[in-house]
């Protein structure tokens, strides 16, 4: 059985650009979502995915959005980045079974400048 | 709305002595109640919910819905018990909605 894989660990954009970050869901899951988190903050819920349609949102601009293909890996893409998007991003998914045991990915440590 | 207090950033205890990390909440309804823990250099995962009653590591924690909270208590702190501790809450059957987290540092 293998984990929740994110990638990639780290990158650094510019404010502005354009990023895109990938997660691999946990063999058997076919929910996932994404947190951030930043500095001395706990995860905040982004959205979820679940049979590749958005289930549910956080309090994020539409500039955050994301997708989930067949084979329930999942996407978050961010327009026009901003220095408060530097964060770390978390995936996590679940089984349907346990929809609320969430098993998480080790994150991708985002940094605007 | 739902809210996650944990209002210790940082808890220091020995070795052995007891250990108990707050969290209280706010939301209307019947939500659900956990414990995540990062141990350092490793990802979050799931220490215990408050529907399976179980004790995780010797960890337990009870949900007290008339003061809204629920502790996570330990008789005897151990120095492997050192992370950060996050208290989280679900009332939507989806989205997990996390407090600040409590850094606990066990020492010898």
């Amino acid at each position: 059985e293998t984990g929740v894989t994110q990638s990639p660990t780290h990158l650094i954009k510019t404010r502005g650009q354009q990023v895109t970050l990938r997660c691999s869901s946990q063999s058997g899951h076919n929910t996932v979502s994404w947190y951030q988190q930043a500095l001395g903050q706990g995860p905040q819920f982004i959205f979820q995915y679940y049979r590749e349609e958005e289930n549910g949102r956080g309090n994020f601009p539409p500039r955050f959005s994301g997708l989930q293909f067949p084979n329930y890996s999942s996407e978050l893409n961010v327009n026009a980045l901003e220095l408060d998007d530097s964060a770390l991003y978390l995936c996590a998914s679940s089984s349907p079974q346990v929809p609320t045991e969430a098993f998480f990915g080790q994150g991708t440590r985002l940094t605007v400048v | 709305a739902q809210r996650v207090t944990q209002p210790e950033k940082l808890l220091s205890v020995f070795k052995g002595a007891p250990v108990e990390l707050k969290c209280n909440y706010s939301y209307s309804g019947s939500p659900e109640l956990f414990w995540y823990v990062q141990y350092s250099r490793q990802r979050l995962q799931l220490l215990l919910r408050h529907i399976s009653r179980e004790s995780i590591k010797g960890f337990t924690a009870d949900l007290n819905k008339g003061e809204t909270s629920f502790h996570l208590k330990k008789p005897f702190a151990q120095e492997e018990d050192s992370a950060m501790y996050y208290c989280a809450l679900s009332g939507s059957g989806y989205a997990l909605n996390f407090g600040k987290g409590t850094s606990l540092l066990v020492t010898p």
